[in-house]
């Protein structure tokens, strides 16, 4: 079983909602990641973190989500506007380290539908 | 930047029979490459990743090997079972730290009786 806790397993917006899904990762890795998998089970990543710092997000990410992983808490990714091209599940992933050999370890995800 | 690409969107097979799924990359750096598996409503999960000394991962089964002449990575098991029947992607992680996982367009693959 997965040691990467996301909550809540579903979640159903209305267009223009916040929608707010959470992410506890594996105990000692600091390297976390949120992707998106879409209907057609593709991965887009969207933003990671280590230790509370952004390393990389893409563009969709800087203008209508926002994320964070506050020390002692868990992770978040937030919709600040939820449109119906956002229904997808959303990964959260963590690792030891930022180096390219370790694994990601992946949580079972948060499905999103936007109605 | 890095791609992976997986020829095959779908495979069918009979239980019994070899399975082997396509993967091949690009990347500017040498990559670390691996295959990933996703059942119905789970998590992704690993299922083999590249070695730095060219030794061939092996698990459950299945094998690769990286080839980076071709740039190739593509899995193999001699024989297909009803429980491999799952989401399969490769996917690949340079090396910039914090590097995020480039991952394919995946490969279904069902095995019938």
């Amino acid at each position: 079983n997965s040691k990467v806790i996301q909550t809540p397993r579903y979640l159903v917006k209305g267009q223009g909602q916040k929608a707010k899904m959470r992410c506890i990762p594996e105990k000692g890795h600091p390297v976390v990641f949120w992707y998106q998998q879409n209907k057609n089970n593709e991965f887009k990543f969207l933003i990671n973190f280590q230790n509370q710092e952004v390393l990389q997000q893409i563009d969709m990410t800087e203008k209508r989500f926002s994320a964070e992983c506050p020390s002692n808490s868990p992770c978040s990714l937030e919709i600040q506007s939820s449109e119906a091209g956002d229904s997808a599940l959303y990964l959260c992933a963590s690792s030891i380290q930022g180096a390219s050999a370790e694994t990601l370890y992946f949580g079972s995800g948060t499905r999103l539908t936007v109605l | 930047g890095d791609s992976v690409t997986q020829t095959e969107g779908l495979v069918t097979l009979t239980e019994g029979l070899p399975v082997m799924l396509n993967c091949t990359y690009q990347s500017t750096y040498s990559p670390f490459l691996f295959w990933y598996v996703q059942h119905l409503n789970e998590a992704p999960k690993l299922l083999l990743k590249s070695f730095t000394d060219n030794k061939r991962p092996e698990h459950q089964g299945f094998h690769a090997t990286l080839h980076k002449s071709s740039s190739s990575f593509h899995l193999q098991k001699s024989s297909a079972q009803l429980s491999d029947s799952a989401l399969y992607y490769c996917a690949l992680r340079n090396n910039n730290a914090g590097a995020k996982l480039t991952f394919g367009g995946g490969t279904r693959l069902t095995v019938r009786p």
